[in-house]
């Protein structure tokens, strides 16, 4: 079993939808979670991250983690065009300069 | 504004040469990383620097070698590149410390190695 599963897409949604992308991971050592949004032809940025379980919100933005299912969640509410890339989630533990371990991202297109 | 700079962005070569990738960041970053990214298999780290002059390796180090002579500039070196070897590389720097490791990456480089 890999370390950190992502549904592989591609995914595509009409502008204003809300946006489920999900990752389920094996590794209970896992305490930080993030997602990273990469344009074509950029590299990866990080849109949010959370410590433990629980919900973080940032504007259009949730993101999500449940501990005990080994599962996090990114949604995206009122979707727009904008919001088309590829989202990667990636976790690590907590140990100094713990590594971090990537989903293998799965791309999302908005059509207005 | 924080920076990775890869020096790179579009690169095409032949097989046998030896390739450098370079990558400089300002932002006092003790932590460098090179990644490779390609469709349906993701990011994979390569080589990855916690220090001047330290060098770790990662899950693919095979064909590579690093080298981090200053603080700021990490560079990739493919000594003799292959076909197998046309991809998309991505370097990315980070603070040490405990907690979130959060990486900022550079704008890659894409290789193509004919």
């Amino acid at each position: 079993q890999k370390e950190v599963e992502q549904d592989p897409g591609p995914l595509s949604v009409p502008e204003g939808a809300i946006v489920s992308l999900n990752c389920t991971y094996s590794n209970s050592a896992f305490q930080y979670f993030m997602w990273y949004r990469q344009y074509s032809r950029k590299g990866p940025e990080l849109l949010m991250y959370t410590y433990s379980s629980g919900n973080k919100e940032d504007g259009r933005f949730t993101a999500q983690v449940d501990k005990s299912s080994k599962y996090i969640s990114l949604f995206i509410r009122d979707s727009q065009p904008s919001d088309s890339a590829t989202y990667l989630c990636a976790m690590s533990g907590t140990g100094a300069n713990s590594k971090l371990t990537f989903g293998k991202g799965i791309t999302l297109s908005v059509r207005p | 504004d924080v920076k990775v700079t890869q020096s790179s962005r579009y690169l095409v070569k032949r097989t046998g040469e030896k390739v450098f990738l370079e990558c400089v960041q300002d932002m006092d970053h003790e932590n460098m990383f090179w990644y490779r990214q390609d469709p349906g298999l993701g990011l994979r780290l390569i080589y990855f620097s916690y220090d001047v002059k330290m060098k770790e390796k990662g899950d693919i180090p095979e064909g590579y070698s690093v080298s981090r002579e200053k603080k700021e500039r990490f560079s990739l070196i493919l000594e003799s590149a292959s076909t197998n070897q046309t991809s998309m590389y991505l370097c990315a720097s980070s603070l040490a410390r405990a907690g979130a490791n959060v990486l900022t990456f550079g704008a890659g480089s894409r290789l193509t190695v004919l």
